[in-house]
């Protein structure tokens, strides 16, 4: 069990551009969760997987995003014409069905 | 959504105190996880912890899910523990919510 996996730790992109994060839950998890945190503020949910099946999505994910886990292992999060706004610090979690989140190590976003 | 209201927002400390960190939650949940998270950012969990008391080391969190609250326990604080406490519930389906953290210094 090696925990949750997150590439790349750091991202600097130009506004306008598209990025794409990539996250390795825990090997035998069902669940996988996206959260995006800002500077002084809690972890804000933005989507989450059963499987392969994306389940819910928060209202803060923007037509902008988008999110995939094709196979029901790894998931990626793309943002598309990244903002401003978008900077933040973007976490992965998953669990085994509703049981204990584990988190990674997240990717920081800048945008400029 | 469920709402949740940590304090006190921001604590100081002397090497060596304890110090009680708390969480009110507005509806019923069946989960509630406490969570640490160092000036790098990473999130690393205390406990999981729906109901009854869990003791680890130094740290010690109890949850009365009646009472929709729990509370952290540090005891002899170290410089290490300093960092943003989040309490975080949430129930069945519905992610993990998060409250807005009590931000923790301790002081040699």
């Amino acid at each position: 069990d090696t925990g949750v996996s997150q590439n790349p730790r750091h991202k600097i992109t130009k506004r306008g551009q598209n990025v794409t994060f990539r996250c390795d839950p825990i090997s035998e998890h069902n669940r996988l969760y996206w959260y995006r945190q800002t500077l002084g503020q809690g972890p804000e949910f933005l989507t989450y997987f059963q499987n392969e099946a994306q389940l819910e999505k928060s209202r803060l994910l923007s037509d902008r995003f988008s999110a995939e886990r094709p196979k029901g292992s790894f998931s990626t999060l793309e943002i598309q014409r990244t903002e401003q706004g978008d900077s933040a610090m973007y976490l992965c979690a998953s669990s085994l069905g509703s049981e204990g989140y584990t988190f990674g190590s997240g990717t920081r976003l800048t945008v400029v | 959504g469920i709402q949740v209201e940590q304090s006190p927002p921001d604590l100081i400390l002397q090497e060596g105190a304890n110090s009680t960190l708390r969480c009110n939650f507005s509806d019923s949940v069946n989960n509630l996880q406490w969570f640490h998270q160092n000036p790098w950012g990473q999130l690393i969990n205390l406990f999981y912890i729906p109901s009854g008391t869990k003791q680890n080391g130094r740290l010690s969190a109890t949850t009365v899910a009646t009472e929709r609250y729990s509370l952290l326990y540090i005891s002899s604080s170290q410089t290490t523990d300093s960092g943003v406490y989040f309490c975080a519930p949430y129930s069945g389906n519905t992610p993990l919510v998060f409250g807005k953290g009590t931000r923790l210094s301790v002081i040699a």
